[in-house]
């Protein structure tokens, strides 16, 4: 139990263009899910919490125009990376916690890496 | 400032030897600690977890950790290590109460056959 999907697991793009990672929770329904950016050889740094119904809340350096997060349903939650650079390249993480789970455990998902051309 | 530091960035060790990596957090309030796996070209996996109660934690796989308050440490152990335990290892912390995790920098260990 507690998968958690991301799709696609790789994508390369040209500059400029904009790209969208999806997140799904499998079996489980999750109110709150997260975004992560990955850095080579560097620890999951949190980009921003995605809340089900509501704007997300983003991480203090994170720009929200260029990072857009949409959670339209208890299942999915989906990053959109606008008009993407070479600098956004990375490899970006999502995870999620159950509904009405009394602790706090987030479940992570595969990832995704993004190369921009 | 509220930190989690991993002090060993890279550890080598030989098959059936003892592990210890350290984990040491910076945060104000009750806290939640984990241990969480990497393995090559895979997702991160729960090892173990920490919330309250003994605080020397089982988790999965023979791995154990245990939180001192005093320390603001909660280190992962193996007493003996597999090849199949080569892996990226990242402690975090998150505030009792919120789901909002902070990760460490991550130990790659690398156990040799």
């Amino acid at each position: 139990g507690a998968v958690v999907s991301q799709h696609p697991s790789r994508v390369i793009c040209k500059s400029g263009t904009s790209v969208k990672i999806e997140c799904r929770s499998l079996d489980f329904q999750a109110t709150t899910m997260f975004w992560y950016r990955q850095f080579p050889k560097q620890s999951l740094m949190l980009m921003a919490t995605s809340n089900e119904g509501s704007k997300a809340t983003y991480e203090q350096g994170v720009e929200k125009d260029k990072f857009l997060i949409n959670h339209a349903s208890l299942t999915l939650s989906t990053l959109t990376v606008t008009s993407a650079h070479p600098e956004d390249s990375s490899f970006y993480i999502c995870s999620a916690s159950p509904v009405g789970q009394v602790t706090d455990t987030q479940y992570f998902g595969p990832g995704t890496r993004l190369t921009v051309l | 400032a509220q930190s989690v530091s991993q002090h060993n960035h890279h550890v080598i060790l030989s098959e059936a030897a003892s592990l210890e990596l350290g984990c040491n957090y910076s945060y104000g309030g009750t806290v939640n600690l984990f241990w969480y796996v990497q393995y090559p070209g895979q997702h991160l996996q729960l090892l173990l977890k920490y919330f309250s109660g003994d605080p020397l934690v089982k988790g999965i796989k023979g791995f154990e950790a245990e939180f001192i308050k005093s320390k603001f440490s909660f280190n992962l152990r193996k007493p003996s290590v597999q090849w199949s335990d080569t892996a990226e290892y990242f402690c975090a912390v998150s505030g009792s109460g919120t789901y909002k995790y902070i990760f460490g920098t991550g130990t790659r260990l690398k156990v040799l056959a």
